[in-house]
Order: C-alpha cells, then sequence, then structure tokens
C-alpha cells in the first residue's frame, strides 16, 4: 500500500482525442512526477509537480500537460493522442529521502 | 542513448539459491540508484537504494552492490523464494535528497526474474 492511488485503471481512445488522468497522493507529499511506460520499456520521465508548478520535465511534447492540485492530487493531460500513447501512466510522489511511491497506474489504448 | 541499462532481459533461479541482478549506467551525474519490484497490473514497488557514497546496502535477503568506478550495480536476492518472481528496474538518479529537477529517476528496461520452486 503505496498511498498514491490513480484512476481510471484502464481506458481506451481514438487517434485525435484528449485525455486526463488522475492522482491522488499521500497528504504531505508535495512532490508528485508522472512516468510513461511502454511495453517492454522501463518507466520514462514525462514531468515534476512541487508545491502546483511544473519544476522538471522530460523528453515529451508540449501537449503532455499537468496539474497539480492543494490537496495533493494531480493530473495528466495528453491532448491530439497518438497510437504511439498507448502505454502504462505511473504517477509517483515523494516519500523519504530517496524513494519514490508509485499507483498502480492507468493503462491508455489509443486506437 | 539508453543511461540506464539491463542487459539481462530475463533470469531464471531455483529456490533457495541467490538471484543476482545487473544494471550498468552511463551518466557519472547519477548519485543515487534504487531497485524497484514490479508485478503485473501493479506499479512499480521500492525494494532497495543506494547512495553513491557507498559500496553496498543490505536489507534482509536483499543487497545491492555499487562499483562506481565500473558504473555497475548488482541486486542478490539470497535466498530466492517463488514470490520473488518479478520484473526487476534499475533506476537512478542525480540526487533525491535535493529540490528542483531531481527527483527524475532514469529505469532501465527491467529484468524478469523467475524463481522455479
Amino acid at each position: 500500500e503505496t498511498g498514491v492511488t490513480q484512476s481510471p485503471t484502464h481506458l481506451i481512445k481514438t487517434r485525435g482525442q484528449q485525455v486526463t488522468l488522475r492522482c491522488s497522493s499521500q497528504s504531505g507529499h508535495n512532490t508528485v512526477s508522472w512516468y510513461q511506460q511502454a511495453l517492454g520499456q522501463g518507466p520514462q520521465f514525462i514531468f515534476q509537480y512541487y508545491r502546483e508548478e511544473e519544476n522538471g520535465r522530460g523528453n515529451f511534447p508540449p501537449r503532455f500537460s499537468g496539474l497539480q492540485f492543494p490537496n495533493y492530487s494531480s493530473e495528466l493531460n495528453v491532448n491530439a493522442l497518438e497510437l504511439d500513447d498507448s502505454a502504462l501512466y505511473l504517477c509517483a510522489s515523494r516519500g523519504g529521502p530517496g524513494e519514490l511511491f508509485f499507483g498502480e497506474g492507468s493503462r491508455l489504448t489509443v486506437l | 542513448d539508453q543511461q540506464v541499462k539491463q542487459n539481462s532481459p530475463s533470469l531464471s533461479v531455483q529456490e533457495g539459491r541467490i538471484s543476482i541482478l545487473n544494471c550498468d549506467y552511463t551518466n557519472s551525474m547519477f548519485d543515487y540508484f534504487l531497485w524497484y519490484k514490479k508485478y503485473p497490473a501493479e506499479g512499480p514497488t521500492f525494494l532497495i537504494s543506494i547512495s553513491s557514497i557507498k559500496d553496498k546496502n543490505e536489507d534482509g535477503r536483499f543487497t545491492v552492490f555499487l562499483n562506481k568506478s565500473a558504473k555497475h550495480l548488482s541486486l542478490h536476492i539470497v535466498p530466492s523464494q517463488p514470490g520473488d518472481s518479478a520484473v526487476y528496474f534499475c533506476a537512478a538518479s542525480p540526487d533525491l535528497n535535493s529540490g528542483g529537477s531531481n527527483y527524475k529517476l532514469t529505469f532501465g528496461k527491467g529484468t524478469l526474474l523467475t524463481v522455479n520452486p
């Protein structure tokens, strides 16, 4: 039990659509990051939010955007979906030094 | 360009024996290394970590060794149990104790460990 919950667990979209994925982390965890895990790959860093501001971004285009809210929840938004966006999207919040706790992920399929 | 490499996609071990999972990295700025375990349909679970100021960290059956000069780390599981069967990810970061964007983890592709009864 990591205290990080994500929704929805599975969803199917079509190319060109938009999607919003949600994450709720433990109280007091004011840093949240999002990762994309494609099939057969390790998780790849998308971006990180600290106190509601983006303060780190990986190699993802601007159509990937996010929000963090004061209640320790956050969102990942992806516009103009492409087939290659099909992946498991993981939310992680910071626990103690050197630890990130991951949610179970949202599996997105783009048709 | 893969900065964290796990060259063995899979490993099969007999119950009770030692499992050794290997990881290599190329970025000299990496200062903190972690191992995560992942079961199907679950998110990665933190297992053990090591800072670059150490060469060994132990937690029960799990030990991580770091060879900074070789840019190599390994995870030893002794004794291996069938419940250890999962995908193991090696991850690295510049420094997870500071602020800013340094919580970014760079992951390897993972090694599927199968422990046979």
